[in-house]
């Protein structure tokens, strides 16, 4: 069964101060992805990655960054947390070995994040 | 510009009924596309998805959905719905074959009565 595992679950930071949100996968996917999801928009693309080492801009990139240390891991940061990051974020993995569109993605539970 | 809606942001029905959750996508081509369930406290998962062929699609759980060229649409379809359905549905698409670079719709809570 394909995991993905987010960190912290939950967190509260001030307005200014550096957040960064950790996912692991033991999926060996290449691919890996960071979603936020708020009322009234679905959810949006922040950044996405193909392999350790890359990153590519998504949807929303504005204000966030990340990193790809490893196949397994790949973070989320926030260098100036600003209330409008108030959200819940969602990382997932995914494989297109199955030939293009055909990937599935494999979510996390998600980290709420508080933005004071 | 791609885009999804899903015209209905809850529904409910009674357990034992039938469901359709409707889909409409925005794009000049035939899209990916995919309906994902988020159950409570949880991350999405993946019920179906479509690109050609036969336009019914079978999915997990008994859900199906049809693809509709003519009308854009991909609407979720579930022939006898449980309590445990309930949650919240998201139509989504891909254009791009990049794959996980979806464009999500906002979603339909689905409550199911006992």
């Amino acid at each position: 069964e394909a995991a993905v595992t987010q960190s912290p679950r939950n967190k509260v930071a001030v307005t200014g101060g550096k957040v960064t949100l950790s996912c692991n996968q033991t999926n060996n996917h290449n691919n890996m992805y960071w979603y936020r999801q708020d009322t009234g928009h679905g959810l949006r693309l922040i950044h996405y990655s193909y392999g350790a080492g890359s990153t590519e801009k998504g949807d929303i990139p504005d204000g966030y960054k990340a990193s790809r240390p490893s196949q397994e891991n790949f973070s989320l940061i926030l260098e100036l947390a600003t209330p409008s990051q108030t959200s819940v974020y969602f990382c997932a993995s995914g494989d297109a070995r199955g030939g293009a569109g055909a990937e599935t993605l494999y979510f996390g539970s998600g980290t709420r994040l508080t933005v004071l | 510009a791609q885009s999804v809606t899903q015209p209905d942001a809850r529904v409910t029905v009674s357990e034992g009924a039938s469901l359709q959750l409707r889909c409409k996508y925005s794009y000049s081509a035939t899209p990916y596309l995919f309906w994902y369930v988020q159950y409570p406290r949880q991350g999405l998962q993946l019920l179906l998805k479509y690109y050609s062929g036969d336009p019914v699609v079978q999915g997990v759980n008994s859900f199906e959905a049809e693809f509709s060229k003519s009308n854009s649409s991909f609407h979720l379809q579930k022939a006898s719905v449980h309590w445990s359905d309930s949650a919240v549905y998201f139509c989504a698409l891909t254009v791009t074959g990049n794959t996980g670079k979806l464009i999500f719709g906002l979603g339909t809570t689905l409550q199911v009565q006992p």
